[in-house]
């Protein structure tokens, strides 16, 4: 089935400094992959949408500034969290979707743990 | 969208079976109905999705009725490894204009 890899797992910054999570489709290609924040004990908060060749599409409330998402092949988006700051500690999701027309299923990549010091 | 409403929270025990049904009023023609599962940092994991009446799968079974207003998920025979959250999603999720929101899920508890 779909497979959709995050990387890395987890990473410990400093705060400041900024800080890039990929997020590759392995046997599909990715025409719209999804941004998702996590935190304790919450459910999935959608970040931005990110169409293949264009800009990201983000949420109410999400700085597009602070939260670079860069999705230039059909197979990586990459989030950078710029100027990290310890409130944006979290853990962060990735979806994609492929090209077909019908309903397959959405897949997550695993998340990446943030924490800003 | 659709919005979803489920349970927040549900205690089972080893072995039993158990039912969280998802509300979804204003479901679309075009949306599907997909369940996934949580644990603890971890992405979610898709478990099963369905357009009406009923779908199996090897670990799940999803009831949909007539109306599709409403869904049920059935985990036959839990143990503790289901001990998870449960999340409900609907939409016609090949659309490029569909957003995928996440509602509050259910934190499904099992206990020896």
């Amino acid at each position: 089935g779909a497979v959709v890899s995050q990387h890395p797992s987890w990473v410990i910054c400093k705060s400041g400094t900024s800080v890039k999570i990929e997020c590759r489709s392995l046997d599909f290609q990715a025409t719209t992959m999804f941004w998702y924040r996590q935190f304790p004990k919450q459910s999935l908060m959608l970040m931005a949408t990110s169409n293949e060749g264009s800009k990201a599409t983000y949420e109410q409330g999400v700085e597009k500034d602070k939260f670079l998402i860069n999705h230039a092949s059909l197979t990586l988006s990459t989030l950078t969290v710029t100027s990290a700051h310890p409130e944006d500690s979290s853990f962060y999701i990735c979806s994609a979707r492929g090209a077909r027309t019908d309903n397959s299923p959405l897949h997550f990549g695993n998340g990446t743990r943030l924490t800003v010091t | 969208l659709a919005k979803t409403t489920q349970p927040i929270s549900m205690d089972s025990y080893e072995g039993q079976e158990v039912n969280i049904t998802c509300s979804h009023n204003n479901i679309a023609t075009n949306d599907y109905i997909t369940w996934y599962q949580q644990f603890p940092s971890q992405g979610p994991r898709f478990i099963i999705q369905g357009y009406k009446t009923k779908v199996t799968n090897e670990v799940a079974s999803l009831f949909i009725p007539a109306d599709r207003k409403s869904s049920t998920l059935s985990l036959p025979r839990v143990s503790l490894s289901d001990t998870a959250v449960y999340y409900c999603l609907v939409g016609a999720f090949y659309s490029s204009a569909s957003k995928i929101i996440f509602g509050s899920g259910t934190r499904l508890s099992i206990r020896p």
